[in-house]
């Protein structure tokens, strides 16, 4: 079946450490997204990319990084310059374009001690 | 910029009422609508999608919403809801200039229902 797998579902991570958190799809879509879901909030983008080799910064990019290297597979590595990064992790992939609805994976969870 | 806006953050429904969400968009042109269901812990579902064409649109799980361009809203309704509907919803807008940073997500309502 095809779909959108994250990894780890929970993660935990001490201060000052950087982590990665994987994203792959076998849909054969262009486009990925990582969106950072905190209560309250909803979803906000924080990272995206339309084609291998090239993404671009969402809203709240500072104190992540991706990369693109592959078309199935979309890492975010949470840096140690991000302040608050416990919070809900949401990858996402579409054909691209506004009027294709995107797919989500099931999230991964990030906790800071 | 578009944006979207949910305007209760919480809403409670006795199993077997109906339901409506609301959901209000701020774009000029036809916007790409969507409704999303996210059960605790979990990815987003869509429920249903609005592109063109006929204003009420089906979705899965007996849910419905309508497209009315004169109030900006895409409000998304359920004749009778059941206990495995308490989740949280977001409504989402797409434009049709370009969309390279996808959707543009309201803040969510979250359904709570009593027995």
């Amino acid at each position: 079946d095809g779909g959108i797998t994250q990894s780890p579902k929970y993660l935990f991570r001490k201060e000052g450490q950087n982590v990665t958190l994987s994203c792959e799809q076998n849909l054969n879509h262009d486009a990925m997204y990582w969106y950072r879901q905190d209560p309250g909030q909803g979803l906000r983008l924080i990272y995206y990319s339309q084609i291998v080799n090239d993404f671009q910064k969402g809203d709240i990019a500072e104190g992540y990084s991706v990369s693109r290297e592959k078309k199935e597979s979309f890492p975010l590595t949470v840096t140690s310059a991000q302040k608050n990064p416990t919070a809900f992790y949401l990858c996402a992939s579409t054909y691209g374009g506004a009027n294709n609805e995107q797919f989500f994976g099931p999230g991964t969870r990030l906790t800071v001690l | 910029a578009q944006s979207v806006t949910q305007p209760d953050i919480h809403i409670t429904v006795s199993e077997g009422a109906s339901l409506e969400l609301r959901c209000n968009y701020s774009y000029g042109a036809t916007p790409y609508l969507f409704w999303y269901v996210q059960s605790p812990g979990q990815g987003l579902q869509l429920l249903l999608k609005y592109f063109s064409g006929d204003t009420l649109v089906q979705g899965i799980k007996g849910f419905e919403a309508e497209f009315k361009r004169s109030q900006s809203s895409f409000n998304l309704r359920k004749p009778s809801v059941h206990w495995s509907d308490a989740a949280e919803y977001f409504c989402a807008v797409g434009y049709s200039g370009g969309g390279a940073d996808g959707l543009t997500f309201g803040k969510g309502t979250h359904l709570i229902i009593q027995p």
